[in-house]
This record gives C-alpha cells, sequence and structure tokens, in this order.
C-alpha cells in the first residue's frame, strides 16, 4: 500500500530535550515536505526536500532541522524543543514537486513542556 | 495578513445541499491544491488544478487564475463529507517549490 508514515504519532516532551520525528515514504517520489498545523494559523511549510541531499527552507524553519540521506527518509530534528513548537506536524511527499498529488502522513501531536 | 483568505470559515448544511466553499489569494500562482482533512486529522489531496473546472463523483472544483479565485463545490452533500477543507496555492510569488494554505473551511453536514 502506497503511504507516508510518520512517528511517533504522538509525544510528549520536556523543553531542551532532543527529539526526531521521522518521516517515511514507500513510493519512490523526489519531493518530500514537513508542515506544522496551529489552530487559526494554519499549515504551514517548515522545511522541504526536492531530492537526496537537496534540503531547502520553507516559511517557519526556526528551531527544526532536517536531512535527506535517503530518499524514502525525511526526519525532522528538534535539537532544543520549546512550548512554542508544541504542535500537529505533517510530513508529505509527491511524485516531482508541488505541481502533484500531495500524499500527507497521519500526523505527529507534539506537546513540549 | 494571510494572503490566502477562504470564505466561508464555518459552514453548516442540510445533507442534500450544495456547498460551495471559495478561495481567493493576492498574489499570482500557476496552480492550486484543494485539500480535505478528516475529523480525525488525516489530510488527504482532492485535485490539483490550474485553469478551469475538474470533478470527481460530487466534488467540482474551478479556477480562474487572472481573477485570483478558486471555487470547491459539493454536490447533493452527505454527513460523510464533514471536514475541513483547505485550499493551498502554488507558484508565483510563494515560490515554486513551496504551499501556502488558507486556514480552512470547516464544513458540518447535519443528517
Amino acid at each position: 500500500e502506497a503511504q507516508v508514515t510518520q512517528n511517533p504519532r504522538y509525544l510528549i516532551t520536556v523543553t531542551g530535550k532532543k527529539l526526531t520525528v521521522t518521516c517515511s515514504q514507500n513510493m519512490n517520489h523526489e519531493y518530500m515536505s514537513w508542515y506544522r498545523q496551529d489552530p487559526g494559523l494554519g499549515l504551514r511549510q517548515i522545511y522541504y526536500s526536492m531530492n537526496v541531499e537537496v534540503t531547502d527552507k520553507g516559511d517557519v524553519p526556526e528551531g527544526y532541522k532536517v536531512s535527506r540521506k535517503e530518499k524514502r527518509n525525511f526526519p525532522l530534528i528538534l535539537e532544543s524543543p520549546s512550548p512554542n513548537q508544541t504542535s500537529l506536524y505533517f510530513c508529505a511527499s509527491a511524485a516531482g514537486g508541488v505541481y502533484n498529488e500531495q500524499f500527507f502522513g497521519p500526523g505527529t501531536r507534539l506537546t513540549v513542556l | 495578513k494571510n494572503e490566502v483568505e477562504q470564505s466561508p470559515q464555518n459552514l453548516t448544511a442540510q445533507e442534500g445541499e450544495f456547498i460551495t466553499i471559495n478561495c481567493s489569494y493576492s498574489v499570482g500562482i500557476s496552480a492550486l491544491h484543494w485539500l480535505q482533512q478528516h475529523p480525525g486529522g488525516g489530510i488527504v489531496s482532492l485535485f490539483m488544478l490550474s485553469s478551469g473546472k475538474k470533478k470527481h463523483g460530487r466534488l467540482i472544483a474551478t479556477i480562474n487564475i487572472q481573477e485570483k479565485h478558486s471555487s470547491l463545490h459539493i454536490t447533493a452533500s452527505h454527513p460523510r463529507d464533514s471536514a475541513v477543507y483547505i485550499c493551498a496555492p502554488v507558484g508565483g510569488e510563494t515560490s515554486g517549490s513551496r504551499l501556502t494554505f488558507g486556514e480552512g473551511t470547516q464544513l458540518t453536514v447535519n443528517p
């Protein structure tokens, strides 16, 4: 089954404790992206990747890191999480880029205390 | 100010009604996505269009790039259509590799 998976689905952590949210897709998509969703602000793009070893900032990259060492994986790293990073996070992938159908992961609800 | 505006923000309808959700954007774009977010949080892509109209089942999406406006229509609405509908313009000043999103329209269809 074609899908985008994220882990963990739910995470409660404390300020400053490094964490990684994994994202994996099995559709051989070149394009992968991370979004956060907050009430009243909607979805906002954090980072995106056009292909392996190619990443770029979205609208809200501060406090986040990403890497794209393999085509299927695009982990989101929070080196020192803060409470303002409490949010619902989505990973997405697409063949080619944003002009094609976007496939979203199930979401990761992160709470930083 | 968000460069993408959706209206209405909330919409309640009776089963069987015709639904229209609008999306306006302030910058030039070349295409637009319509997404559906289920009550459980999952997001699925409904349409990507750059001109004219697309139809899938009871859903119809239209776009006028020059007028900076797109609409999503649902014919014969059903309670299972209850979800948040989000538009996402592509290209232009938002950059060809990035998506900008409207805040979404919460649709509730009552039986």
